[in-house]
Parts: structure tokens; sequence; C-alpha cells
């Protein structure tokens, strides 16, 4: 099976630009998360859904930070505009809320450079 | 609000060696589950063990073995025969259980990990 598919695995762009980060979550999968991970703060949580809907978005660092999902297969995280402190390796993760012990399952991560 | 402590930024294990990394929680609850992650140089998130907390009995996956000490909210990994391929940082979670609803994971700060040959 297929795991979380995240893209583009690198991400260099100069501040002020849009960023826009993809994660595919693994099929039948009904909670979606992304995380953001720094020396600094470790791994947090940014956002996550529940069927597509966001349920808990307190970890958006503020409203330059935006995420979506569309239906069941994608959701996006988009930065506009970007700065040099967003960068970090960005994961999505998914899992199924049926067996609530399923651990989060994670993509390989994006790693984003603000220049 | 829950809270996860690791307070090994970094150790160093001979290879075929035995080594604990630690981990203590904070929580008020009394379902959760614990988990430790391994992220090698790949940076992949790879889950290595699991623990529910309402379970006496330790986890263990092969190598991995963990001591749950729920009293003193304490989870700490054991890998034993350590592996060059186990070198990686290793992530301590805290996730609370709601009557069957997934819930956000909160993590520790890692703690680095090398295998010496």
């Amino acid at each position: 099976d297929a795991g979380v598919i995240q893209s583009p695995r690198h991400e260099v762009t100069e501040m002020g630009q849009e960023v826009t980060l993809r994660c595919k979550p693994i099929s039948g999968h009904d909670y979606l998360f992304w995380y953001r991970q720094t020396m600094m703060r470790g791994l947090e949580l940014l956002i996550y859904f529940n069927n597509n809907v966001p349920i808990d978005d307190s970890g958006m660092p503020e409203d330059r930070f935006s995420a979506k999902m569309p239906n069941a297969s994608f959701s996006t995280l988009k930065i506009q505009p970007s700065e040099p402190r967003d960068s970090a390796v960005y994961f999505c993760a998914s899992s199924l809320r049926k067996n609530s012990n399923q651990p989060q399952h994670f993509g390989d991560g994006t790693r984003l450079s603000i220049l | 609000a829950q809270t996860v402590t690791q307070s090994q930024p970094e150790m160093s294990v001979q290879e075929a060696e035995t080594v604990t990394l630690s981990c203590t929680y904070d929580t008020s609850e009394n379902n959760y589950y614990l988990f430790w992650y391994k992220q090698p140089p790949s940076r992949q998130m790879i889950l290595v063990i699991r623990q529910e907390a309402y379970k006496q009995q330790n986890a263990t996956e092969n190598r991995f073995s963990v001591n749950f000490q729920k009293a003193a909210k304490s989870f700490s990994l054991k890998i034993s025969d350590s592996q060059l391929g186990d070198t990686a940082m290793y992530f301590c979670a805290f996730m609370k259980h709601y009557g069957g609803a997934t819930n956000k994971l909160i993590f520790g700060t890692g703690t680095l990990l090398a295998v010496q040959p």
C-alpha cells in the first residue's frame, strides 16, 4: 500500500513568494495532520482535519498560513507571503479513527527553505 | 495541558550494546497512548513501539522494549543489541484517548542516538 505522499520533497524560494505544500493521505484514512519541525521548536502540530473538516487549527502560527482539504485524498498547506523564519521541514500524517490507537502514518516531509 | 519531556538530547552506544532512552510526561488523563518514533537521517518518521496506558504489561517489539511506569509517568525505551541502523533521532509521543476518537500527538524534543561501530 502507498503511504502518505508529500510534494515537493524540497522547496527553495525567496521571501515574499507564495508556497504550497501538498499531501495525499493513505486511502481510507479519515484524519489528516500537518506538522512543522524545526531545531528550535521540535515537532509542532499546525492543524488537523477529520473527514476533510478542520478540527483544530490552534497551532497555525499566523494568518499567512492556511490549510485546505477539498477532498479525502488531498490537502494543501499554503504560506503567503513566506518569510525566512518559515524555513522548516513540514510533515503530513494520516490516521484511521476506527482503530483508536492506530498511530499516525507520516509522509517523508517537505524541506522548505525561504531565502 | 499535556507535556512530554526527553531529558537526554544526545546519546551514544557501542554496536551490540544496550541503551535506554528516557521519557517522562505530565497528564491528568487516565486513558492514553504512548509512542516512540524513530527519525533516521532520511527524515522519515517511523513508529517503533506503542503502549496503551491501561495495559500493565510493557510493550515489546523485537529488540525494542519499553519500561512503562504509570504512577511515575515514565516511558523509557530500551534498545538491545544496538545496530548501526538504529542511529536516528528518537521521539517520545503522547496521545489522549477519548472513547475511540483519534487525537493529536504531543511530541518530546527528541534524543539523538548514535550507534558506534
